[in-house]
């Protein structure tokens, strides 16, 4: 089972940003999160992931807790090509590091 | 660079046949997972492949089989298929067996009728 609660939905207004929250309370130390999206009929598509710092690339930014136990990602100008599932995957290194997805969260960007 | 590609991009078969998917890892990439993922629902974890031996499983049964290559391709072999067989097959690949980010292809939709 996925160890991240997300909400099923969520929408924002294009050029604004998008906040998409993830809870992940009963994360390990060892464990990373790690964020995913998928466009309709493609294969998922890697964001950006953290330990316990925030995080930022070209595409977002994320940003832990101090307690680790929940964590937002941040698209910073949302646009009509942001429409997505979005998954919020909590991650352990080692030898069988594999992903374990939730049902994500549906963020719709309105023109 | 190039990207992780899936063949083919869509196959229909009967129930009981069997059928074979393929996968190339993204360059530089020596680890292999699979992954199934039924309408409206997340990729389920099949199994990992990392230097040519399976290293990870997950629920599924053992017609579900895997290959991996010396050049780090992969596929993916079902037995018997069922109608709940049904799904896009998704392959991604990675670097090492630890916290390197997977890299997906666009899948393969498998339709069993």
């Amino acid at each position: 089972d996925a160890k991240t609660t997300q909400p099923p939905s969520m929408d924002c207004a294009e050029g604004r940003a998008a906040n998409l929250p993830c809870n992940h309370s009963t994360i390990s130390g060892n464990e990373y999160v790690y964020w995913y999206r998928q466009i309709h009929s493609q294969g998922p598509q890697y964001i950006i992931h953290g330990l316990k710092n925030n995080e930022t690339n070209e595409m977002a930014s994320l940003i832990i807790t101090e307690d680790r136990k929940s964590s937002t990602l941040i698209l910073p100008h949302a646009t009509l090509r942001d429409t997505a599932v979005y998954y919020c995957i909590v991650r352990a290194t080692g030898a069988n590091s594999k992903l374990t997805f939730g049902k994500g969260i549906t963020l719709s960007v309105r023109p | 660079e190039t990207g992780v590609t899936q063949s083919p991009t869509h196959l229909i078969k009967t129930r009981g046949q069997q059928v074979t998917l393929r996968c190339s890892s993204q360059s530089g990439h020596n680890t292999v997972s699979w992954y199934q993922q039924a309408l409206g629902q997340g990729p389920q974890f099949i199994f990992q492949y990392y230097r040519e031996e399976e290293n990870g499983r997950g629920n599924f049964p053992p017609r579900f089989s895997g290959l991996q290559f010396p050049n780090y391709s992969s596929e993916l072999n079902v037995n018997a298929l069922e109608l709940d067989d049904s799904a896009l097959y998704l392959c991604a690949s990675s670097i090492g067996t630890s916290n390197s980010p997977l890299h997906f292809g666009n899948g393969t939709r498998l339709t069993v009728t």
